[in-house]
Order: C-alpha cells, then structure tokens, then sequence
C-alpha cells in the first residue's frame, strides 16, 4: 500500500530557532514530491522535487530529496511566527497521473 | 483574483441532505482535483478532470457522491442524503497537463461540510 509518513508530527521551536521536517515514502512509481504549508484554509505550494541531491530554496526555507532513501526534508531557518502552520508532504505517482499522496503533515508553532 | 475559487466557504446541513459545491480552476489549468481533509489528517485524494473527463476516482467516493465538470472549466460535487461523516473541508485543486514544467497543483479555500 503506498503511504508518506511525516514526522515530527507536531513541534514548538522559539523565533529564530531552525527546523528539519521529514518525509518519508513507500509509493511505486515515484514521479514527484511535493511540500505545502497549510494555514487554517487551502494549502499552498512551496516546492516540487523530482531529483535526488538538487536542493530547492525559498528564502529561509529549502528542501531536498533522495529517492535511494525515499525521504525528503525541508528545513526552516531562522523561525518567524509566521512560519506556524501545517506542512504537508505529498508525492505523485507516474501511473496515476492526477492523484497526490499526502502524508499527516507537521504542525509547526513557533513562539515569540 | 486568478486563484481557484471554491463556494460556498461553508455549509451547514441536516442530516440526509443534499449539497453541491462549486470549483472554479485557475484558467488555463485542464485538470481538476477534489480532496477532502479532516481534522488533524492529510488531504485525502477523492477524483479528478482532465479538461471535462473524469479520468480517476478513489474508493472514498460512494455512490452518494457525485462530480462533473460538463464544459472543461468549472466543476461540481454533489453528496447525496449526507452522513455526519462527510463532514470535512472538501478541497479542490487544478494544474497545468502533467509533463510540462510546471505542473503543481493549486488549492482553494476549501468548502467546510458539517452535517448535523
């Protein structure tokens, strides 16, 4: 059965503090994985992967993936308030075009 | 504003009720998503559009629930004689053909069902 499994599932950082998120996957044939952070309403885009090793950045936050180890992490540096949210992991498969698996996602509450 | 545009934003019904959403894609997207997402959980994938074919449907979409997209561009989901347990936030999502470079989906704000 295909399945993204996120962890932490949830955690509370300071402002200024720099976090990893996990992502990991069991989905047959892989096509892409993608992060979104969710803020009380509709997820939105941060970052698609399709290759190993090829680090995407955003501002503060990055994200890379390995598909020998079928993970991928983001990383949030230097924490905002405006970074609490839920971060959602989700992958594509290259058989069923349309549908994203998602994973249970992070919630992240950085405090002041 | 360009984005997808979901409505109505909430809905309240009674139990055995029917309703129907609305999903408006971002323009130039062919294929169309609903997802439906509950508390503390991922979205979970429930069918999809490429242009006005539904190509896909997951084992979560029973009988009671219904989508079209008649002309390509909008779509609807109907939930026929609803059950406390359809309440969530149904989330619609379009993206450009898979392929290009740039083939991400786009959520709306999602039309949050609570069935009484």
């Amino acid at each position: 059965e295909d399945k993204v499994v996120q962890s932490p599932l949830s955690l509370v950082v300071h402002e200024g503090d720099t976090v990893t998120l996990n992502c990991s996957y069991e989905v047959t044939n892989f096509r892409s994985l993608l992060w979104y952070k969710q803020e009380k309403k509709a997820p939105t885009f941060l970052f698609m992967l399709t290759s190993s090793g090829i680090e995407k950045k955003s501002g503060r936050l990055s994200s890379i993936l390995d598909k020998k180890e079928l993970f991928s992490i983001l990383n949030i540096t230097a924490t905002q308030t405006g970074d609490s949210a839920v971060y959602l992991c989700a992958v594509g498969r290259g058989s069923t075009l349309g549908r994203l698996y998602f994973g249970r996602g992070t919630q992240l509450t950085v405090w002041p | 504003d360009t984005g997808v545009s979901q409505d109505p934003r909430h809905k309240i019904t009674k139990r055995g009720q029917n309703v129907t959403f609305r999903c408006d894609p971002i323009s130039e997207h062919n294929r169309l998503y609903w997802y439906r997402q509950t508390l503390g959980q991922g979205p979970e994938f429930l069918t999809y559009f490429q242009n006005e074919a539904q190509l896909e449907k997951s084992r979560l979409l029973s009988d009671r629930f219904s989508a079209e997209r008649p002309k390509g561009s909008f779509s609807t989901l109907e939930i026929q004689r609803t059950e406390q347990g359809d309440s969530a936030m149904y989330l619609c999502a379009s993206s450009l053909p898979i392929g290009g470079p740039n083939t991400e989906a786009f959520f709306g704000q999602g039309t949050r069902l609570t069935v009484v």
